[in-house]
């Protein structure tokens, strides 16, 4: 299966600063990525949608200002947190989906634990 | 609306037991895709398989496989003999192209297997 690398894997910040989280496509071109938020016990809730050079889709509720998406390129996207708050701990997940033989399969990163004290 | 729904939000069993796990899903579309996804306690998410709605044929991987029912609207997964590493979070998905290939997921179900 095609590889996304995700970093850093758990952050730990102070209320107010922001922090900047990696996705990379390793081994295929992601035209499209995703980010993802996961509360404990919960099921994965898209934030947002993001194609290569276009700004990215956000989900009803999800604050464009505050988690800031770039996809520059079609093997890497970041997510940034603007203004850490303690209720932003969660853990955050990319996905990249390509082309070709990859096409309409979402691939994960590790994901990345964010802890706001 | 697009739905897709894991009844079963824990299971667990002894080692070497089978253990199936549900999906039912919705969805008005025509064309389709479901998925399974794994997550293990380390917290990615593992890819398993993905079916489209065209093809009911049932897969087997090794000791996985899967049973696609359009008339039920269900995509089960069976795991034969079950092992301690397969204890996780299994997730189905749903996704569609009218959704612009968004996953729609169920609520997950954790299997815990006992030695």
């Amino acid at each position: 299966g095609a590889v996304v690398s995700q970093h850093p894997s758990r952050v730990i910040c102070k209320s107010g600063t922001s922090v900047k989280i990696e996705c990379r496509s390793l081994d295929f071109q992601a035209t499209t990525m995703f980010w993802y938020r996961q509360f404990p016990k919960q099921s994965l809730m898209l934030m947002a949608t993001s194609n290569e050079g276009s700004k990215a889709t956000y989900e009803q509720g999800v604050e464009k200002d505050k988690f800031l998406i770039n996809h520059a390129s079609l093997t890497l996207s970041t997510l940034t947190v603007t203004s850490a708050h303690p209720e932003d701990s969660s853990f955050y997940i990319c996905s990249g989906r390509g082309t070709s033989w990859v096409r309409d399969i979402q691939y994960f990163g590790a994901g990345t634990r964010l802890s706001v004290l | 609306a697009q739905k897709v729904t894991q009844a079963q939000t824990e299971i667990s069993v002894v080692e070497k037991e089978d253990v199936t796990l549900d999906c039912v899903y919705e969805t008005r579309d025509t064309t389709y895709y479901l998925f399974w996804y794994k997550q293990p306690p380390s917290g990615e998410l593992v890819f398993l398989i993905r079916r489209n709605s065209f093809d009911e044929q049932n897969e087997i991987s090794g000791r996985y496989s899967w049973n696609f029912q359009k008339s039920t609207s269900s995509f089960n997964f069976t795991i034969t003999a079950s092992q301690v590493v397969d204890s996780a979070v299994y997730f189905c998905a749903l996704s569609t192209n009218n959704q612009g290939g968004k996953l729609i997921f169920g609520q997950g179900t954790e299997l815990s297997v006992k030695p």
